[in-house]
């Protein structure tokens, strides 16, 4: 496994500014997942996907935030119209179908700054 | 609702000593998951250690065990033989049998000192 993959791993934008965000899951996990760690907190759950379907969705997700998962591979985060609040490291993790599928793998992360 | 708390802002330890960190949880359901993940510095978070609610005994690996109440909803972490490596933020977590999230903990910021 060459472990969980998340493109960029820095983006700088200016508010209200769109961005989108790429994670590339250990392959064959059927769950990929999206959290969001603001400075000195623990990861907080966004979304989920199990294969291509988004089974559940934080009050944390608003409007400007949409995820898809298209192909049940590889997913994408993007955020409309970026506020200053949205700056903040963008995590995530995929776990695999068998007896470990409550073990998530986690990627290093993608740290968005929004001027 | 499901809740985390580690109420550890920061903790230091002595290389070769044996360190604790406390994590309590509050959930209604009887067949759940705990976790503790430590995140290096700009490093990504890797699991430690996993419980089973339903197995009573005690998870170890390696130098990590944990000490699991699980009436007193309490999953502690105790890391003996501390090495300058173990320094990092550790995050308990939490996941229900039903749920797929995971519910974390603010952290507790570990510093092993040599």
């Amino acid at each position: 496994d060459t472990g969980v993959s998340q493109d960029p791993r820095h983006k700088i934008t200016k508010r209200g500014q769109n961005v989108t965000f790429r994670c590339d899951p250990i392959s064959e996990h059927n769950r990929l997942y999206w959290y969001r760690q603001t400075l000195g907190q623990g990861p907080e759950f966004l979304t989920y996907f199990q294969n291509e379907a988004q089974l559940e969705k934080s009050r944390l997700l608003s409007d400007r935030f949409s995820a898809e998962r298209p192909k049940g591979s590889f997913s994408t985060l993007e955020i409309q119209r970026t506020e200053q609040g949205d700056s903040a490291m963008y995590l995530c993790a995929s776990s695999s179908r068998g007896t470990a599928k409550n073990i998530q793998y986690f990627g290093a992360g993608t740290r968005l700054s929004v001027l | 609702a499901q809740t985390v708390t580690q109420s550890q802002p920061e903790m230091s330890v002595q290389e070769a000593e044996t360190v604790t960190l406390s994590c309590t949880y509050d959930t209604s359901e009887n067949n759940y998951y705990l976790f503790w993940y430590k995140q290096p510095p700009s490093r990504q978070m890797i699991l430690v250690i996993r419980q089973e609610a339903y197995k009573q005994q005690n998870a170890t690996e390696n130098r990590f065990s944990v000490n699991f109440q699980k009436a007193a909803k309490s999953f502690s972490l105790k890391i003996s033989d501390s090495q300058l490596g173990d320094t990092a933020m550790y995050f308990c977590a939490f996941t229900g049998g039903s749920q797929g999230n995971l519910i974390f903990g603010k952290g507790t910021k570990l510093s092993v000192k040599p």
